[in-house]
């Protein structure tokens, strides 16, 4: 089945550490797009990619790096300069400019 | 002023009893979307509508885009409906890529 797969589900890291959570779709979507969730907050837009090799920033990019070198990959690492990385993270693909949106399980990242 | 407000933000109901969540958005908007999120935290798109009424099993979205304002019911609600739902627009705000804008969600209880 089509979908999209988001790994580890729960991840800890400690302070200062870089991490990378992976996406992958298997759904041929061209873009796709990471999403993180804060307790009472609205998803905001971190990195999204509409095609291979190519991403744009989102409302929240600083202190994440991403990148699209194949369709059916967007990681997204979180690095030390991200001064409260906890939190939820989801990504999210869809057919360029159209349909609908398919969501990952998320990943949760708490750094102690 | 969140571009997207959700109403209410809990509802606790019996089960059985028909549900109404409802969603107002300030932007122009190409689609609206619901979602499902449940306590594991993945996402799963209910709908997406650009005009009028949609309807799958027991859940019925509807949208008025004069108004600005959609609502989700669910009819017989049953304890399986539990989740967080979530509200989004895709914003047109011209160009290659319309932004996805999320509501907060409305977190329901459905008792036996």
């Amino acid at each position: 089945d089509g979908g999209i797969t988001q790994s580890p589900k729960y991840l800890f890291r400690k302070e200062g550490q870089n991490v990378t959570l992976s996406c992958e779709q298997n759904l041929n979507h061209d873009a796709m797009y990471w999403y993180r969730q804060d307790p009472g907050q609205g998803l905001r837009l971190i990195y999204y990619s509409q095609i291979v090799n190519d991403f744009q920033k989102g409302d929240i990019a600083e202190g994440y790096s991403v990148s699209r070198e194949k369709k059916e990959s967007f990681p997204l690492t979180v690095t030390s300069a991200q001064k409260n990385p906890t939190a939820f993270y989801l990504c999210a693909s869809r057919v360029q400019g159209m349909g609908g949106y398919t969501f990952g399980s998320g990943t949760r990242l708490t750094v102690v | 002023k969140n571009e997207v407000e959700q109403s209410p933000q809990n509802l606790t109901a019996q089960e059985g009893e028909f549900i109404t969540i409802n969603c107002s958005y300030s932007v122009g908007i190409s689609a609206l979307h619901w979602l499902q999120q449940h306590p594991g935290g993945g996402i799963v798109s209910l709908f997406m509508l650009s005009s009028g009424k949609k309807k799958h099993g027991r859940l019925i979205a509807t949208i008025n885009i004069q108004e600005k304002h959609s609502s989700l019911h669910i009819t017989a609600s049953h304890p399986r409906d539990s989740a967080v739902y979530i509200c989004a627009v895709t914003a047109n705000y011209g160009g290659a890529t319309n932004k996805l804008i999320f509501g907060t969600g409305t977190l329901l209880a459905v008792q036996p």
